[in-house]
């Protein structure tokens, strides 16, 4: 089946202890991106990846980083988590072009204390 | 800058009614267009997308929209809303130009049976 996995569904920590939330996608896509949606704001691009090796900053990628060295994986890291960053987070794929819209995770709700 | 604005925050509705969410962009070259809905705890599904041919297109679940370029609008109709509808709903944009898609902050649909 065609999707992107998103681990772990729900994450509760503390601040300052760093965090990988893993996205992983089975469909050859180029694309990759991360989103966080907060109430109010809608989603917002943290950061994307158009190929392997290539990545790029979104509106708000303060406070995270990315890597791209795989096809299929697209890390999101906390180095040092803060409350703010408490949220729901989305990883997402797509072919280049865009012939078939993005394809989303399920999610991970990250909460930092 | 592109951007999509979706003109309702939240909407209520009874059973049966008809709806019509709307969905503004700004971007002066080729668009493709994209609703997706999000239901309650899960992640965002395409619901339709408009790359060109026919303004009027059908999606799942009854839904269409309707591209008008003269003014820069992809509204979302449905006739006959069922409470299974309730749900987030978001307008988005990707340019031709490159694979940067915009989401719109999303409009809270709320079908009161």
């Amino acid at each position: 089946e065609a999707q992107v996995t998103q681990n772990p569904r729900y994450l509760i920590t503390v601040t300052g202890k760093k965090l990988t939330v893993t996205c992983s996608q089975n469909m050859n896509h180029e694309y990759m991106s991360w989103y966080r949606q907060d109430p109010g704001l809608g989603l917002r691009q943290i950061y994307y990846s158009m190929n392997v090796e290539v990545t790029d900053k979104g509106d708000v990628p303060e406070g995270y980083k990315v890597s791209r060295k795989e096809k299929r994986n697209f890390p999101l890291i906390l180095e040092s988590p803060s409350p703010n960053q408490t949220s729901l987070y989305f990883c997402a794929s797509s072919l280049r072009g865009q012939g078939g819209g993005y394809t989303f995770g399920s999610g991970t709700r990250l909460t930092v204390v | 800058a592109q951007s999509v604005s979706q003109h309702n925050h939240h909407v209520i509705l009874s059973e049966a009614a008809s709806l019509e969410l709307g969905c503004n962009y700004s971007y002066g070259g080729t668009v493709n267009l994209f609703w997706y809905v999000q239901y309650p705890g899960q992640h965002l599904q395409l619901l339709l997308k408009y790359f060109s041919g026919d303004p009027l297109v059908k999606g799942i679940k009854g839904f269409e929209a309707e591209f008008i370029k003269s003014k820069f609008s992809f509204n979302l109709r449905k006739p006959s809303v069922q409470w299974s509808d309730t749900a987030e709903y978001f307008c988005a944009v990707i340019s031709n130009r490159d694979d940067k898609i915009i989401f719109g902050k999303g409009t809270r649909l709320h079908i009161l049976p």
